[in-house]
């Protein structure tokens, strides 16, 4: 079946410091792939997506690129902050299946002034 | 803005006290979620609905039920609360199937925070 694999966090990093959170799949066909976040006390929100191979999804200063030959979709920013603290989810659904996504298991990031 | 709206934010139970969790969209979506959170497990489905009336069961639905009789709204339903489900619940909502990329992004709600003591 359907699965995510997240790197375990938590991830702790200072301000202004390069954040990469990795995210791999395994999935039949060619789904589409989001990353989520989840910051303190609330629900979980779509941070990006992309829908095909080599597609970028970008967001708040946060990108994604879609790599099909890796299977994998990573997170990254190139200077995070204080208010970047939270928790991060990987997912992917299937393109005309149940429209139920995989989630990973998410990666806490804490980042210190 | 799409809304997802959990009447509860937070609640405090007895074991065996029959527990709802009510979940409002105001965006019109066939799909309805419930999930379950706890630390180190990441999300855990519960139930699913695509359409009024019709649910699927999740990956953990023991112990649960839930109702769909508008399509606005969802509900889950402990018939005897235990303290194994003190956890933090997620309503969330999609479109349904007709989407044409497929990328159904789900609208969480702010989550309800159950302990059973």
């Amino acid at each position: 079946g359907d699965s995510v694999t997240q790197m375990e966090g938590p991830v702790t990093l200072s301000e202004e410091a390069f954040l990469t959170i990795n995210c791999t799949y395994t999935a039949t066909g060619y789904p589409s792939l989001f990353w989520y976040v989840q910051y303190p006390g609330e629900g979980l929100q779509l941070l990006l997506k992309a829908t095909k191979a080599d597609d970028k999804g970008s967001n708040k200063g946060f990108e994604a690129t879609y790599r099909k030959e890796t299977t994998s979709f990573h997170l990254e920013k190139g200077s995070v902050q204080v208010s970047d603290s939270a928790v991060y989810f990987c997912a992917l659904m299937r393109t005309g299946g149940s429209y139920i996504p995989t989630f990973g298991r998410g990666t806490s990031l804490i980042v210190h002034p | 803005d799409v809304k997802v709206t959990q009447s509860s934010r937070y609640l405090v139970k007895r074991t065996g006290e029959k527990v709802f969790l009510e979940c409002v969209q105001d965006m019109d979506h066939e799909n309805m979620f419930w999930y379950r959170q706890d630390p180190g497990l990441g999300l855990r489905l519960i139930y699913f609905s695509y359409d009024v009336k019709m649910k699927e069961k999740g990956d953990i639905p023991e112990g649960y039920s839930v109702s769909r009789e508008k399509k606005e709204r969802f509900s889950l339903i402990l018939e005897s609360a235990s303290t194994n489900q003190t956890s933090m619940y997620l309503c969330a909502s999609s479109f349904g199937r007709g989407s044409p990329t497929g990328a159904n992004v789900l609208t969480f709600g702010a989550g309800s925070r159950l302990t059973v003591l």
